[in-house]
């Protein structure tokens, strides 16, 4: 079955202390991404990235981490994390290129609350 | 970066009845999607639709690129179909910009 895949499902942290959230797809899709959903706020994009080795900063970057060393893969770092990074974390695969079906596929989220 | 106007924020419906709702944007785009956000978080794609017309059952989109505006009809809404609706838009796959949304409830 064609999917993006996150884990964990749901993470409850203290400040500070260093987390990885995994996804991973198996579309062979070249372009993978993050966002956050906050209340009010819809999705913002965290990073993305075009390739394998090639990431670029999204809107709201600040406090993350993230690497492409193979094209299955984009985890998510916090390398030290704060409250205001509680959130609703969404990973996305997509084709890259424009066309008839170029759709971002979204993973199931990742409820994160760091106290 | 794009600005993405969703109207309206809410939208309150009786079962059987079509609501339209609209996606401004700032910019050109060439990737425009369309999602659900069901009760349980979860993101369902219903259009990809950069330019042009779209059905699915009693679902449709229109997508003005040239205006800057996107629309998704619902027809005949049952109360499944009650969450959040979200239009997100892009170029050239840099950045995506999401609305923040449109939160319908479809009453039996």
């Amino acid at each position: 079955e064609a999917q993006v895949t996150q884990n964990p499902r749901y993470l409850i942290t203290v400040t500070g202390k260093k987390l990885t959230v995994t996804c991973s797809q198996n579309m062979n899709h070249e372009y993978m991404s993050w966002y956050r959903q906050d209340p009010g706020l819809g999705l913002r994009q965290i990073y993305y990235s075009m390739n394998v080795e090639v990431t670029d900063k999204g809107d709201v970057p600040e406090g993350y981490k993230v690497s492409r060393k193979e094209k299955r893969n984009f985890p998510l770092i916090l390398e030290s994390p704060s409250p205001n990074q509680t959130s609703l974390y969404f990973c996305a695969s997509s084709l890259k290129g424009t066309g008839l079906t170029y759709e971002q596929y979204f993973g199931p989220g990742t409820r994160l609350t760091v106290t | 970066g794009i600005q993405v106007e969703q109207s309206p924020p809410d939208l309150i419906l009786q079962e059987g009845a079509n609501s339209t709702l609209r996606c401004n944007f700032s910019d050109s785009v060439n990737n425009l999607q369309w999602f659900h956000q069901n009760p349980w978080g979860q993101l369902i794609n219903l259009f990809y639709i950069p330019s042009g017309t779209k059905q699915n059952g009693r679902l449709s989109a229109t997508t003005v690129a040239t205006e800057r505006y996107s629309l998704l009809y619902i027809s005949s809404s049952q109360t499944t179909d009650s969450g959040v609706y979200f239009c997100a838009v892009g170029y050239n796959f840099n950045k995506f910009y999401f609305g923040s949304g449109t939160k319908l409830n479809v009453k039996p």
